[in-house]
Order: C-alpha cells, then structure tokens, then sequence
C-alpha cells in the first residue's frame, strides 16, 4: 500500500522568507517517483517537480529545491524566497506500481506581504 | 496545447438526486484519473483508465458511483443516489502513457454540493 503523509497543515511566512514543506512516504515498491504539486485559489492542480527514486541528488529549479532522503523516506520541498503568489496549498504525490498516483493531504502556504 | 477539460464547473443537487460529470482528456493520452477532492483534504483516487480499460477502482463507491471512458478519450463519472458526503471537487486528470515518470495534468474540477 501506497501512503504520504505531510504533517504541516499550515505554514504562514513573510514575503522573501524560506519556506520548508516536508513530505514523509511509504511504499514496499523499489521504483517510483515522487512529484509535488502546487493548488492555487482556481483549484487546478499544478505540477511542479519530479523525483525518482533511484536519483537522490538534491536538485535547485529556480526559487525551488528538494531534498530527497531515501533513507527516512521524506521528499522535502523549499521556496526560497518566497511571494504573495506562492500562496497555495501544496502537495507531495507518489507513483509506484499501478502507476497510481497517491496524495498527502497538503499543505497551505499564506505568505504575507 | 489545449488542458484537460471539465464540465459543469458547479453543482448543486439534492441528496437521492443523480449527477454525472463529463472530462476530456488531453489529446493522445492514455491514462485518464478520477480524484475526490473534499474541503480540507488531498485528491483520494476513485478510478483510473488505462485507454478505455479500468486499471484501478479500488476506492470507488460502486453501490453509487460509476465512470466509463468510452473510445479511450472522454470520461463521465456518475453518481446515484448522491449523499451529504459526497459534496467535493471532482477531479480529472491525465497522462501521456502509463509509465511511471509521467506527472499527471488537472483539470479544473466540478465542485459539487449535496444539500
């Protein structure tokens, strides 16, 4: 069985701070990839990044990064300095076999000005 | 490239009522998903079609819920009679193909309310 947990509900920052959202995953699959998601307001479902699951290089895209540890299964994701439209609620997915593709249950980000 | 498309964007129905919800897909993908979004929570996956065939409809309510994707391209998902809790966002997405590297593309979903 698939299952991701995000222990965050919600997390409030200033304009230009870091923002941190942890993701914890479990699954007995050793192939699968892991994604996060951003929803805004409009309430489409935006793909951000993907890992897989043999490659634990932490990668930079922009204001975006990962940390992925395979060893305590998180899939950690940072906003460097954030902004008022990062504001969303933000979720981590995993897709092992089946091609399934399983949700924690978000996180909200309200970033201040 | 035109996004996968949902309709209605809104619902109101109640409770014992019947309501179906239409999506299309991408075009040229394979993979079409069903998710349930309620108020609070992550998408918790109903079905998914590989093509025009049910790969996964372990979490779908079959006493009331039913979807079908005839051709491999639309979906509609249905559902009868509809209760309380099933007021959520109704949520399609799809994939190019089944591999597992693929990330999945949303549609905007149909809000339903069951009063």
């Amino acid at each position: 069985a698939q299952k991701v947990t995000q222990a965050q509900t919600e997390i409030s920052v200033v304009e230009k701070e870091d923002v941190t959202l942890d993701c914890v995953y479990e699954t007995r699959d050793t192939t699968y990839y892991l994604f996060w998601y951003k929803q805004p307001p409009s309430g489409e479902l935006v793909f951000l990044i993907r890992r897989n699951s043999f490659d634990e290089q932490n990668e930079i895209s922009g204001r975006y990064s990962w940390n992925f540890q395979k060893s305590t299964s998180s899939f950690n994701f940072t906003i460097t300095a954030s902004q008022v439209v990062d504001s969303a609620v933000y979720f981590c997915a995993l897709k092992a076999a089946g091609n399934k593709l399983t949700f924690g249950g978000g996180t909200r980000v309200l970033v201040k000005p | 490239e035109a996004g996968v498309a949902q309709s209605p964007r809104y619902k109101i129905i109640e409770k014992r009522q019947s309501v179906a919800f239409w999506c299309n897909p991408i075009s040229g993908h394979a993979t079409l998903y069903w998710y349930q979004q309620i108020l609070g929570q992550g998408p918790k996956l109903l079905i998914q079609f590989q093509n025009n065939g049910v790969v996964d409809d372990s979490q779908l309510p079959k006493d009331r819920f039913s979807a079908e994707r005839l051709k491999g391209v639309d979906s509609t998902l249905k559902i009868q009679p509809a209760k309380l809790e099933d007021s959520a966002v109704y949520l399609c997405a799809s994939s190019p193909n089944r591999g597992m590297n693929t990330e999945a593309f949303f549609g905007q979903g149909t809000r339903l309310t069951v009063v």
